[in-house]
């Protein structure tokens, strides 16, 4: 079935260096690539996405990239902050054949003052 | 504009006991997914529904799990018999259009404890 990897499961950095967070999916039909900030008790929220159509999309500080080749699509954090830390989670989806969004386990980021 | 609700934010239930898990959309989302999150976990996808239909149902246990989303109403999701198990959080989402590639927006969730 579909399934979406996710590496690395726990990932700590020095505030103001960059994290990069890794997924794979098993899907080629896969067009819908977002990525949630979840944390402590609290509900998934998005922080960013992109659709099949391009390879890279930038909001301030985060960018996503995307291989749709081999089937890789990563987040980037810049300039890492303290309030950063939380879990990360990608997933991916398609829009025809199924309405499943398929979500990789999560990384849990820990950004050291 | 009101987001996503979800009640009860806690549940506890007995052995053999049931859950009801309410979710109410956002203003002018007829679109309502289900996800199940262990400790730990990821998001684990159940159940998607658009009013008075169930699109797909595919992550859902096929014994004493059921979900709706009448015409009038939050959509439910009803867990029957609970056993430890099922002790997880739930999370709904919603979201405007057909498809699970339009962007979802997630519900507080509902801590369901089994004892």
């Amino acid at each position: 079935g579909e399934n979406v990897e996710q590496h690395p499961s726990t990932l700590s950095v020095q505030e103001g260096d960059s994290a990069v967070i890794k997924c794979t999916y098993s899907d080629s039909a896969s067009n819908y690539f977002p990525w949630y900030k979840q944390e402590l008790g609290k509900r998934p929220q998005l922080i960013i996405d992109i659709r099949s159509n391009v390879g890279e999309k930038k909001d301030q500080r985060i960018a996503v990239t995307l291989n749709k080749t081999a089937k890789h699509f990563s987040l980037h954090i810049t300039e890492t902050q303290p309030e950063d830390s939380a879990v990360y989670f990608c997933a991916a989806s398609r829009s025809t054949g199924g309405f499943k969004t398929i979500f990789g386990a999560g990384t849990r980021l820990f950004v050291k003052a | 504009n009101a987001g996503v609700m979800q009640n009860p934010r806690h549940l506890v239930r007995r052995r053999g006991q049931e859950a009801r898990l309410r979710c109410s959309p956002m203003k002018g989302h007829s679109h309502v997914y289900w996800y199940r999150q262990l400790p730990e976990e990821g998001l684990k996808f159940m159940v998607y529904l658009q009013k008075e239909n169930i699109i797909d149902e595919s992550g859902m246990p096929k014994e004493r799990f059921s979900a709706e989303f009448p015409k009038e109403g939050p959509s439910i999701l009803r867990i029957q018999q609970v056993v430890r198990g099922d002790s997880a959080a739930y999370f709904c989402a919603s979201s405007p259009n057909r498809g699970s590639t339009d962007t979802q927006y997630f519900g507080p969730g509902t801590r369901l404890t089994v004892l």
